[in-house]
């Protein structure tokens, strides 16, 4: 069945730790998506790719990287800089131009013990 | 930033009940979407209205916008239990990114 997925969907990290959340599409969506939320809260934009080897910066950026090497995989990776990094993370997909629907995975839900 | 601001942030009805839910956003937009989202689930894709629509039907769902407004509103018809979730509006700008408002949570009482 085409969709998304995400993995892990839950993940614990120490303190000072690097983690990077997967996220692979098979809809052939060229457009790709990851947002943070937190507790009873909206989502928030933390960055965004359009084509392959390409991504531009959301709302959020800071102590986040992402790469875009396969249309397909748009992995996040959350830094030791990031301060408060305990969150829903949730990435999605649509097709060329994004400005269509989006295709939500199920979610990484990030705990920094 | 957020683009969309949704109210009320919470509303709880009976079942049978309508469920009206407003959003309203800061810039141009090419379209409006909503989308549900069930409490530790990703979200779902409800309905998208374009700039240059003014109302939209999907089954129980009526959707209006108002561009002179900057605002959109979700009619959710004759409520269920399963309609019980968190409903987002999300718009999009010209740099083709998609951001969200906080949300309303709805709670339909059997």
């Amino acid at each position: 069945d085409g969709g998304i997925t995400q993995s892990p969907k839950y993940l614990f990290r120490k303190e000072g730790q690097n983690v990077t959340l997967s996220c692979e599409q098979n809809l052939n969506h060229d457009a790709m998506y990851w947002y943070r939320q937190d507790p009873g809260q909206g989502l928030r934009l933390i960055y965004y790719s359009q084509i392959v080897n390409d991504f531009q910066k959301g709302d959020i950026a800071e102590g986040y990287s992402v790469s875009r090497e396969k249309k397909e995989s748009f992995p996040l990776t959350v830094t030791s800089a990031q301060k408060n990094p305990t969150a829903f993370y949730l990435c999605a997909s649509s097709m060329a131009g994004g400005t269509g629907e989006l295709f939500f995975g199920e979610g990484s839900r990030l705990t920094v013990l | 930033s957020q683009q969309g601001e949704e109210d009320p942030q919470a509303l709880s009805i009976q079942e049978g009940e309508n469920a009206t839910m407003n959003c309203s956003y800061k810039t141009s937009i090419n379209n409006l979407q909503w989308y549900r989202q069930n409490s530790g689930r990703g979200l779902v894709h409800l309905i998208l209205i374009r700039s240059n629509e003014r109302e939209k039907h999907s089954g129980r769902l009526r959707v209006t916008l108002d561009t002179s407004k900057k605002s959109s509103s979700l009619l959710i018809t004759a409520s269920r239990a399963a309609d019980t979730a968190s409903y987002f509006c999300a718009t999009d700008s010209n740099n083709n990114d998609m951001r969200f408002g906080a949300g309303t949570r709805l709670t339909v009482k059997p």
